[in-house]
Parts: structure tokens; C-alpha cells; sequence
């Protein structure tokens, strides 16, 4: 099972808006509503964002939303701060009963 | 609130077993799929498989013969083994939940166990 692909590196300066990107195949983003979303400070255990595509969970900030196209699903942070300066991985389960995490992609705040 | 804590040897031998514990503090272990992900020195996260608190479990294709997890319902642990390990199983290994059946996502996690694959 070959990782989600993402882009290294997103940057954008404060109040700006960010998408990540996370590409996949049929057999996992493509085909499935179960994509999640991490984020993960330095030194840090992940967090999660975004699962089930768009939903959520209660305390995250309505500033991240995600969304799904085809073979891609993608995380939008809107209003970006400088906390949000992290590295974000996508996450989806796969047709063989397996999940699967993105490539990880470095988020900075200029 | 629910805590998890991964607990083993931070060392392990080449071709020898790797155990590691994920003991669950203010919940249970009934209910929910369970998960142990890994994430080597400087890189990005790998899952490792899941295993529903009955005992059902799936394992990562790539690690599929060397792995297996299982549950402590009694006790409300989890457990890791991965047999055979070589340098590229130097880890920092988590354990967490998913909320639900139907969540794709993972909602608490550990803070991770450092395990060093060295002779």
C-alpha cells in the first residue's frame, strides 16, 4: 500500500487561506467517505482535524474544513495563525481493510 | 478524559521481538477499534493496523506475518508485537482510538513510545 501523496511544503502568510492536498487511488480516497486529517506540532502525539471527509470533532476550530474531489481530498485552513504552523497528514482506509497515512506536508507561516 | 500510555524496552535487538503495552486510564477498552501507528526519527506516520476490542484485528500489508496486536479487556490494555525486527522498525510508536464505528479518524492518542532497533 503506496502512501498518500501530499506536497512537502505549504506556506502562507497570517489570514491567509492554505489548502493541502492529498492524492490517492480509487482504492482508497476514491472510494471511501473515510478520509481523516492530523495535525502535529513538533514533538508532539498527532491531532485529529478532519475524519469522514468534512466532519469536525468538537474543539476544532472552525478555521479547518476538508473536502473530497475524485482521488483527492483536501484540507483548507482559512485565516491561517501562527499556531497552525505544523506538519499535517491525511489518513483514508483502503479497499483492503487498511488505512493509510499521506506523505506528511509541512505547513509555515511566513 | 481518556488517556492512553505506551509502555516497553526502548531497545531492542536486531531479528529479536519488539513488545510494546498501550495501557487505556479513564475509559474502557470495550467498544472501540482500537490502532498503533509509527513514525520513524524525521519522518512521517505509518500505520501499523487496528483491533476491535472482541479481538478482530487488521494488520499493514507490509507488516502482515510480523505483527500482532491484542486486547486486555480485563485489564484495559492493548498489546504490540512485531517479530524479526530490523533498523528500519526504529520507531516512535503510538497507540490510539477511533470514536466510533463509523469514524475514520483517530481521537485520543498516546504520546508514544521511542523504540531503537540496535545491537
Amino acid at each position: 500500500q503506496s502512501a498518500l501523496t501530499q506536497p512537502a511544503s505549504v506556506s502562507g502568510s497570517p489570514g491567509q487561506s492554505i489548502t493541502i492536498s492529498c492524492t490517492g487511488t480509487s482504492s482508497d480516497v476514491g472510494g471511501y467517505n473515510l478520509v481523516s486529517w492530523y495535525q502535529q506540532h513538533p514533538a508532539k502525539a498527532p491531532n485529529l482535524m478532519i475524519s469522514n471527509v468534512s466532519d469536525r470533532p468538537s474543539g476544532v476550530s472552525n478555521r479547518f474544513s476538508g473536502s473530497k474531489s475524485g482521488i483527492t481530498a483536501s484540507l483548507t485552513i482559512s485565516g491561517l495563525q501562527a499556531e497552525d504552523e505544523a506538519d499535517y497528514y491525511c489518513s483514508s482506509y483502503t479497499s483492503s481493510n487498511t488505512y493509510v497515512f499521506g506523505t506528511g506536508t509541512k505547513v509555515t507561516v511566513l | 478524559q481518556v488517556q492512553l500510555q505506551e509502555s516497553g524496552p526502548g531497545l531492542v535487538k536486531p531479528s529479536e521481538t519488539l513488545s510494546l503495552t498501550c495501557t487505556v486510564s479513564g475509559g474502557s477498552i470495550t467498544g472501540f477499534y482500537w490502532s498503533w501507528i509509527r513514525q520513524p526519527p524525521g519522518g512521517g506516520l505509518e500505520w501499523i493496523g487496528n483491533i476491535h476490542y472482541t479481538g478482530l484485528a487488521a494488520y499493514s500489508l507490509s507488516l502482515r506475518g510480523r505483527v500482532t496486536m491484542s486486547v486486555d479487556t480485563s485489564n484495559n490494555y492493548l498489546s504490540l508485537k512485531l517479530i524479526f525486527v530490523t533498523a528500519a522498525d526504529t520507531a516512535l510508536y503510538y497507540c490510539a482510538r477511533y470514536p466510533s464505528d463509523t469514524s475514520s479518524g483517530l481521537d485520543y492518542w498516546g504520546q508514544g513510545v521511542l523504540v531503537t532497533v540496535s545491537s
